[in-house]
């Protein structure tokens, strides 16, 4: 089924390591987003890509950097992580920047750090 | 500071009644605004959404009001069902930035 696909959807790290998330989607949209979900805070923006080539920080990028290594795939890496980055991760994607026909999210990746 | 609100983090309705979930935002640059719903362990999946020229908007059991001049938005969803037990996340956007999201609300739809 088309759609955005994340992978791991589930892992365990020990503080300090490092790890990437993959995201990838096959609608041909331009824009792409990474948010965390923390109980109780909701949906927060950790990184977003307007278009392939470009990168902007969201509302809580501390710790985190990404790659849109082309049109389809946009990866978030945690270079050092750390027991506050415990969270699920959503991947998200849409035509263009603007929100008029809403993102499509993928399924999400928990992740704890121990 | 939260430029989008649900104050309300869980909702309890019985089946068949009418369930209103609402969202107040602070930034007056908001011209469009969006109900995400989302099932445990799945994604959120766009519910509908509102432009801000409009201060309704319906599609089959759920409806969006958006006042703007108090800043708020609610959805209602007649009649409920146990299978719209989920979270509801209200987002809002200006012009082309990221959506931004609200806290969101759980809503427990009873049989």
């Amino acid at each position: 089924n088309a759609g955005v696909t994340q992978t791991p959807k589930f892992q365990v790290l020990k503080t300090g390591q490092s790890m990437t998330l993959q995201c990838a989607q096959d609608m041909n949209h331009n824009s792409m987003y990474w948010y965390r979900q923390d109980p109780g805070m909701g949906l927060r923006l950790i990184y977003y890509s307007a278009s392939e080539g470009t990168t902007d920080k969201g509302e809580v990028p501390n710790g985190y950097n990404v790659s849109r290594l082309n049109k389809r795939e946009f990866s978030l890496r945690l270079e050092s992580a750390a027991p506050s980055q415990t969270s699920v991760y959503f991947c998200a994607s849409s035509p263009t920047q603007g929100a008029i026909r809403g993102y499509t999210f993928g399924s999400g990746t928990r992740l704890t750090v121990v | 500071d939260q430029q989008v609100k649900q104050n309300s983090p869980s909702l309890s309705v019985q089946e068949g009644r009418i369930s209103i979930l609402n969202c107040d935002y602070t930034n007056s640059m908001f011209d469009y605004f969006l109900w995400y719903k989302k099932y445990p362990a799945e994604g959120p999946t766009f519910l509908i959404s509102i432009s801000s020229i409009k201060d309704k908007n319906e599609d089959g059991r759920f409806t969006v009001f958006l006042n703007k001049s108090a800043k708020h938005l609610s959805l209602h969803i007649v009649p409920s069902q146990p299978g719209d037990s989920a979270v509801y996340f209200c987002a809002a956007s200006s012009g082309n930035t990221p959506l931004v999201f609200g806290k969101g609300t759980r809503l427990s739809v009873i049989a």
